[in-house]
């Protein structure tokens, strides 16, 4: 069974840089993962950041950017801020149209 | 403007079956696939399987095969998420989301759907 992990917590002080990974517990993570972000706070539907490794959404402020670090997927967010506390989820697309999300990282921010 | 508006709560017993919505606007809705997305009270997000209109091909997580089933009405851009007998352990919301499938990655989300089953 395809695993896809990810930090189950992570803080940054505002205004710094953190970066958030994604991998598998069954080998490395390319591009043909087309990995990708979304971050939900609580009673929200999620939001999406990133999609096909590095393209950010409509709307999403170029603090966000992806990238592939080693053998995973890597978010990064820099000058961060109060409000992006949340939580963040990667997506790996698996293959055969399967994708899988990580459990989800809770970012804080103090 | 793309939109996903899904149909609202529902509260239902154990063995009721169940059919909820998610209706596409502002695109083509054949020409894209739509995804569903689990997440039970307190947890992570779990992505279930997928649907692409235009041919209704359907992809499940092994972890959802034969427990729900996705379809969709290509004539009024709708998508659906069915369960023929429901369990107390199937109470969550439930996302639906546009996806690109080249690339593979999700968009445009709805607003979700919270489905109780208790007696």
């Amino acid at each position: 069974q395809t695993v896809v992990t990810q930090e189950p917590s992570f803080s940054v002080s505002p205004g710094g840089t953190v970066t958030l990974t994604c991998g598998l517990n069954s080998g490395s993570v390319s591009t043909s993962s087309y990995p990708s972000w979304y971050r939900q706070t609580p009673g929200q539907a999620p939001r999406t950041l990133i999609y096909n490794t590095n393209t950010r959404s409509s709307g999403v402020p170029d603090r966000f950017s992806g990238s592939i670090l080693g053998n995973k997927a890597a978010l990064t967010i820099t000058g961060a801020q109060a409000d992006d506390e949340s939580d963040y989820y990667c997506v790996l697309h698996v293959g055969g149209g399967i994708s899988v999300f990580g459990g989800g990282t809770k970012l804080t921010v103090l | 403007e793309v939109q996903l508006v899904q149909s609202g709560a529902e509260v239902k017993k154990p063995g009721e079956s169940l059919k909820i919505s998610c209706k596409g606007s502002g695109y083509r809705f054949t020409t894209y696939w739509i995804g569903w997305v689990r997440q039970m009270p307190g947890k992570g997000l779990e992505w279930m399987g997928i649907i692409y209109p235009g041919d209704s091909d359907t992809r499940y997580s092994p972890s959802f095969h034969g427990l729900v089933t996705i379809s969709a009405d290509k004539s009024i851009s709708t998508a659906y998420l069915q369960w023929s007998s429901l369990k107390a352990s199937d109470s969550a919301m439930y996302y639906c989301a546009r996806d690109y499938g080249d690339p593979w990655g999700l968009d445009y989300w709805g607003q979700g759907t919270l489905v109780t089953v208790s007696s």
